[in-house]
């Protein structure tokens, strides 16, 4: 299985809501990411696991808050989200060892905050 | 810091004709540089990379890149463009040092034209 997969595709919600979104990988990756992109623009790193424990976090606001609950599976759970947060989401995971790899995408999620 | 550039926002070629993405670098260090293309609503798909050895790197869908260290470049190429080519690419460097963390350039839009 060399796929990253993610859930739901779309979702909708208010601001008020409290939302999580889903990303699991069966390749034995240890280093699982989370990007925002906006349209037309380059993916922006949020969060790096690395062997289930938090080792990035670029300034994200903290109504995302990130959770690695096991070595497949990475989840982003979102509150108090505001307009502007809509965007595509997208994780990402890759072996986290010396050698160069490349990061295996998933198809992401689209978020509307309304 | 590690960083890339890509100086066209949109290439446009006809179908059948060669077609170049530009992208530049600038890093300390080795350059590790990869090729990522998006579909519209889709997530990021691997093309290839450039660790070291030979400077014409051949991957993905009939795509090649050549690293050029004095011009500090990596463009990415196809001999023949189809109008399934039409996406969005994105050139990538890793972060130095920092396991296979990726920092993006502005993304090229390609258009392959019948």
């Amino acid at each position: 299985d060399t796929e990253v997969t993610q859930t739901p595709k779309h979702l909708v919600m208010g601001m008020t809501n409290k939302k999580s979104l889903k990303c699991e990988q069966h390749m034995g990756h240890r280093a699982m990411y989370w990007y925002k992109q906006k349209a037309k623009k380059p993916p922006e790193l949020m969060f790096v696991y690395s062997y289930e424990k938090l080792s990035i976090n670029e300034s994200v606001p903290s109504r995302f808050s990130p959770e690695c609950p096991n070595s497949s599976l990475l989840n982003l759970h979102l509150h108090a989200l505001q307009p502007e947060d809509s965007a595509l989401y997208l994780c990402a995971s890759s072996p986290p060892t010396s050698r160069v790899n490349e990061q295996f995408f998933g198809p992401g999620t689209r978020l509307t905050v309304l | 810091a590690q960083s890339v550039a890509q100086p066209e926002d949109q290439v446009n070629v006809a179908e059948g004709n060669p077609l170049t993405v530009k992208c530049t670098y600038s890093v300390s260090g080795n350059p590790y540089l990869f090729w990522y293309v998006q579909y519209p609503n889709r997530g990021l798909q691997f093309l290839l990379k450039y660790i070291t050895g030979d400077n014409l790197v051949k991957g993905s869908y009939g795509f090649e890149a050549e690293f050029n260290k004095s011009q500090t470049s990596f463009h990415l190429k196809k001999p023949s463009a189809l109008v399934s080519d039409s996406a969005l690419y994105f050139c990538a460097v890793r972060y130095n040092n920092a396991g296979n963390m990726l920092t993006f350039g502005g993304g090229t839009r390609l258009m392959v034209k019948p």
